[in-house]
């Protein structure tokens, strides 16, 4: 079975600053999806970002970007320009293209807190 | 657009009563059907998963179970509360195909307490 582990439970960042999240996953499947989930107090689920296994660019979207290393089975997530409202728990997740049911596999979060 | 809905919100109720929550999904056919738990400052776990209906799957043996009586709605249920039952539990949807590029998409959640 996969796993997803985000080693950081905490991380704090300063206003304006750029902020990196470290995910790593273990499978044996060659093919996959990526995410990155962010749950703000309200504890509503929003997509961050996703990533296909099988392409190589890192995907973007505005000030989050990642570094899929697929070797290295590394999927961490960058937030350039910190702003207060990115302050959430953000999770990783796995999904098999395989795997009856498209389940989700996600990491225990960690808490982000932007300072001012 | 496609749209989940889940309530209550918010639910209290004392050892030993009977749960039931509900999750329904508009906009789409066929979706994939899921519920997570997640306690407190913690990850998510995912409790049952369902490809169709009354196709359940269950992921953790606990005191939960779930059903889909019908193609876009998702219940889950218990007989007896336990204490160890508290927590947000997060209704979601993802399209059916395998391969296809999408994520899962999550109702509000309902803070459940057991006292």
């Amino acid at each position: 079975a996969q796993t997803v582990t985000q080693s950081q439970p905490e991380m704090s960042v300063q206003e304006a600053e750029t902020v990196t999240l470290s995910c790593t996953y273990d499978t044996s499947e060659s093919d996959y999806y990526l995410f990155w989930y962010k749950q703000p107090p309200s504890r509503q689920m929003i997509l961050v970002i996703r990533q296909e296994a099988y392409k190589q660019q890192n995907a973007t979207e505005n000030r989050f970007s990642v570094n899929f290393q697929k070797a290295a089975k590394s999927f961490s997530l960058k937030i350039s320009d910190s702003q207060l409202g990115d302050a959430a728990m953000y999770f990783c997740a796995y999904r098999s293209s395989y795997e009856y049911g498209n389940k989700l596999v996600f990491g225990a979060g960690t808490i982000l807190r932007v300072k001012s | 657009s496609q749209t989940i809905h889940q309530w209550p919100a918010t639910l209290v109720q004392p050892v030993g009563s009977p749960l039931s929550l509900e999750c329904t999904v508009e906009g789409t056919s066929n979706p994939n059907l899921y519920w997570y738990r997640q306690a407190a400052g913690r990850g998510l776990q995912l409790l049952f998963y369902s490809v169709g209906i009354g196709q359940i799957s269950s992921e953790v043996p606990q005191n939960l179970s779930a059903s889909r009586p019908q193609d876009r709605q998702f219940i889950l249920s218990s007989k007896k509360l336990l204490l160890s039952d508290s927590g947000f539990y997060l209704c979601a949807w993802s399209v059916r195909s395998p391969g296809a590029n999408t994520e899962a998409f999550f109702g509000q959640g309902t803070r459940l307490t057991v006292v």
